[in-house]
Order: C-alpha cells, then sequence, then structure tokens
C-alpha cells in the first residue's frame, strides 16, 4: 500500500515569516494529493488540494508544488498569521482511500 | 463539512464492552470512511464504505466492525476485541468512490474506564 512520510513533525516560525511542510509518498499511481488542517479538537478541513498532472497551484497564502518524478509534495505558507497554528497533515490517493502523514504542528509565534 | 454529524461527542467504554459510534451525512455522498487519531500518528483508515451494503477493511481494522444500511449513515462498532481503544475516532465522506476529496465530522473521543 501506499507510505506517506511528513517532515517535519514541529515547525515554529516568527509571525511574518514562511513555513514549509515536506511529504513523500511510494506509490507512483497515486494522483491526488489533499492538505489537511487541524485545530485543537477539531476536525481536520480540506486547505488545497493538487492533482498529478499539475506542478503547483495557489490560493492566497497557501500554495502546494508537486514533483511527480521525485514523488514528494510541499505546501508553503507565506506571511504566517497567529491563526495558522494547527496541525497540517497530507495525504496521498491511491486504490480509492487516502493515506495520511503523521503530521506537523506548526506553530506561529507573534 | 456541517453537513457530517457524529455522536456522541465523547464516550466511555468499561472493560469487556462494546460500543458503537454514530456517523451521518447529509450531502448524497456515496463514500464514508472511519479513521482513528492518535497523538503522533496521524489519520489511520480502520473501514471505509464505496457503496450502501458494501464496505472494506482499512489499515487498522481489527477489534472494530461496521454496516452500511443506508447511504447517509455509517456505525462504527469499537468490539471488546479492542485492547486499546482510547483515541479520536473521525468519520469522514467523500462525492464518490475515488476516496479524494474528503470531508470529516467533528470527531468522537473514546475512553476507557
Amino acid at each position: 500500500g501506499e507510505n506517506v512520510e511528513q517532515h517535519p513533525s514541529t515547525l515554529s516560525v516568527q509571525e511574518g515569516d514562511s513555513a514549509v511542510i515536506k511529504c513523500t509518498y511510494s506509490d507512483s499511481a497515486s494522483n491526488y494529493f489533499p492538505w489537511y488542517k487541524q485545530e485543537l479538537g477539531k476536525r481536520p478541513q480540506l486547505i488545497i488540494d493538487i492533482r498529478s498532472n499539475v506542478g503547483e497551484k495557489k490560493d492566497q497564502r497557501i500554495a502546494v508544488t508537486l514533483n511527480k518524478t521525485a514523488k514528494h509534495f510541499s505546501l508553503h505558507i507565506t506571511e504566517t498569521q497567529p491563526e495558522d497554528s494547527a496541525v497540517y497533515f497530507c495525504a496521498a490517493s491511491n486504490d480509492y482511500k487516502l493515506s495520511f502523514g503523521a503530521g506537523t504542528t506548526v506553530t506561529v509565534r507573534a | 463539512d456541517g453537513g457530517i454529524t457524529q455522536s456522541p461527542k465523547y464516550l466511555f467504554r468499561k472493560e469487556g464492552q462494546n460500543v458503537t459510534l454514530s456517523c451521518e451525512q447529509n450531502l448524497n455522498h456515496d463514500a464514508m470512511y472511519w479513521y482513528r487519531q492518535d497523538p503522533g500518528q496521524g489519520l489511520r483508515l480502520i473501514y471505509y464504505s464505496q457503496i450502501v451494503n458494501d464496505f472494506q477493511k482499512g489499515d487498522i481494522a481489527e477489534g472494530y466492525s461496521v454496516s452500511r444500511e443506508k447511504k447517509e449513515s455509517f456505525p462504527l462498532t469499537v468490539t471488546s476485541a479492542q485492547k486499546n481503544p482510547t483515541a479520536f475516532y473521525l468519520c469522514a465522506s467523500s462525492i464518490d468512490s475515488r476516496g479524494e476529496t474528503q470531508y470529516f465530522g467533528p470527531g468522537t473521543r473514546l475512553l476507557v474506564l
């Protein structure tokens, strides 16, 4: 099955700086890569996604890049704000289900 | 995601007891999923159902059972065979069986007495 690895496990950034989270996947057949944000005690919410026929996608301060050859994808958050503090999960879609990374806890320091 | 509900919010299980977690969606989604979330381990798939009256085991199905008798409902039973059930349980649904864009319910926290 698919194996998704996510790094780093924790990330602390100064408000206004950028944050980057990286994920790798094992199965070259995976073709859809969503990112979820989960605030403490709440449900994960989809923030951005990318398909394997696209290299980059942006939505305001967040962007995702995909390198199919290397089998890795990354989440970029620019101009971080305190409300960006949360746990972020990457995932890869394969065989009718999602496989999730272990998560990255992002803390934005004021 | 407001169309997916889970109950109860907190559930306490006694030794040897089976408990059932409810998941309902009014989004007319075909597929539904159950995940277990433990600290530092992300979301692990327990069971999923692509269509009514059909379901498949996920990565950690042992000690759990499900049913999918109605499109909008996908209850999860945590049986006494699950020796370490304390976790946050999340239900999700997606519009079709590809399992791509999934929307999550608010979760049920299960604790063992």
